[in-house]
């Protein structure tokens, strides 16, 4: 199984602030990367996919990058609506397997 | 617009079944993959489940195979999950999810159903 390991598990920030988060993969899953965000009670969305492709709809300030073991999720300007729980997932193979998570929290 | 609602949730003894359903709408559900991951409380996600479109690919985790089913119904636009011999640490919001056409990448989830497994 391929082992996706998401750092840091937590952060502090303020609105404005430029936030990275990043995303290593055991071994080699090209670009087959996808990022949600999770928001207490409620379902992970959908923000990147294929390592830096935004799904339709997300805001531009989120940004994706990276290809086979590394990956980073960037937030150029963290907004009040960003401050929730991010997961890095593979697709690359089955079994799909999450990050830990990053949760972004007012500072 | 997609819709993917689960049900079929609720409090189940240590050894106990229950059967997850999903019924989904807004999209050609006979046309996709379908997964359900879980949640367990304030901890992160877990795939458990893969059933390709036309049922003939199956995939479990390890940590539930032998003891979970997952089916689907395209007549009915439904997936199922049937969860025998439950364990507490199968305790977890369920999600259905569904896989971008031609691709594993999960695109949309449904809200949820929670599964507690308690005496």
């Amino acid at each position: 199984d391929i082992q996706m390991t998401q750092s840091p598990s937590t952060l502090s920030a303020s609105v404005g602030d430029r936030v990275t988060i990043t995303c290593r993969a055991s071994q080699s899953i090209s670009s087959w990367l996808a990022w949600y965000q999770q928001k207490p009670g409620k379902a992970p969305k959908l923000l990147i996919y294929k390592a830096s492709n935004l799904e339709s709809g997300v805001p531009s300030g989120f940004s994706g990058s990276g290809t086979g073991t590394e990956f980073t999720l960037t937030i150029s300007s963290l907004q009040p609506d960003d401050f929730a729980t991010y997961y890095c997932q593979q697709y690359n193979s089955y079994p799909l397997t999450f990050g830990g998570g990053t949760k972004v929290e007012i500072k | 617009e997609v819709q993917l609602v689960e049900s079929g949730g609720g409090l189940v003894q240590p050894g106990g079944s229950l059967r997850l359903s999903c019924a989904a709408s807004g999209f050609t559900f006979s046309s996709y993959s379908m997964n359900w991951v879980r949640q367990a409380p304030g901890k992160g996600l877990e795939w458990v489940s893969y059933i390709s479109s036309s049922s003939k690919t199956i995939y479990y985790a390890d940590s539930v195979k032998g003891r979970f089913t997952i089916s689907r119904d395209n007549a009915k636009n439904s997936l199922y999950l049937q969860m025998n011999s439950l364990r507490a640490e199968d305790t977890a919001v369920y999600y259905c999810a569904r896989a971008a056409s031609g691709y594993y990448l999960v695109d949309y989830w449904g809200q949820g159903t929670l599964v507690t497994v308690s005496s």
